[in-house]
């Protein structure tokens, strides 16, 4: 009965690969999120979709592309993979303005 | 104690002890507030929330304080558990701004036997 569900857990890949994380939640909410958590446990908002529509969409290299094809559904796919990539990924879920709910993150490791 | 280094700032309280966190927020127009848990090889974990006509909300063992003076927000745990050892994130929220947190650095609390 998992809210949110991210797919896969980890990710081991070489530099100027591309892959996907997918994110489902079964919360009904509106909005969904990616956010990226460094080494250092900082973590910072990438995307926001509301209603399968961007609208946030902060600093981030054109090499990730958010795709939400319904509005329980956000995935992210990342072209030519950098070292500077390997972090956790996170996805969560809200409804208005009500706290996010996360998932337990994409632990990604380039080689 | 508390220290502040290349590292997490870490917080090691004594089992039954309380805990206090600690935390700056930057944007004096955010109006909602958020303090998260994260255990390891988890995603944060929903503790309690806090708007800003609130200067105080409990919840089970924990209390939010908040000084919109000073922009600070202090997470109270009475009597710490050893699962209550995680790193301890609060969040804040700009009502306008689709639901965009804002993340603080995070303190790492250790709770010893």
């Amino acid at each position: 009965d998992t809210a949110v569900s991210q797919t896969p857990k980890y990710l081991v890949t070489q530099m100027g690969n591309d892959k996907s994380i997918k994110c489902e939640q079964n919360l009904g909410h509106d909005t969904m999120y990616w956010y990226k958590q460094d080494s250092k446990k900082f973590l910072k908002i990438m995307f926001s979709y509301n209603n399968k529509e961007l609208i946030i969409n902060e600093t981030v290299p054109n090499r990730f592309s958010p795709k939400s094809p319904d509005k329980a559904h956000l995935n992210l796919h990342i072209n030519s993979l950098e070292l500077g990539d390997s972090a956790v990924y996170f996805c969560a879920s809200s409804q208005g303005v009500r706290p996010q709910h996360f998932g337990d993150g994409t632990r990604l490791s380039i080689l | 104690g508390e220290s502040v280094g290349l590292h997490l700032p870490t917080l090691s309280v004594q089992e039954g002890d309380n805990s206090i966190i600690n935390c700056a927020y930057s944007n004096s127009a955010s109006d909602y507030f958020i303090w998260y848990k994260q255990e390891s090889g988890k995603g944060p974990q929903f503790i309690i929330d806090i708007r800003s006509n609130m200067d105080k909300r409990q919840g089970q063992r924990v209390t939010v304080l908040l000084n919109k003076t000073v922009k600070h927000l202090s997470l109270q745990i009475a009597a710490t558990q050893p699962g209550d050892s995680a790193v301890y994130f609060c969040a804040e929220n700009t009502s306008g701004t689709a639901s965009k947190l804002t993340f603080g650095t995070g303190t790492r609390l250790q709770v010893t036997l």
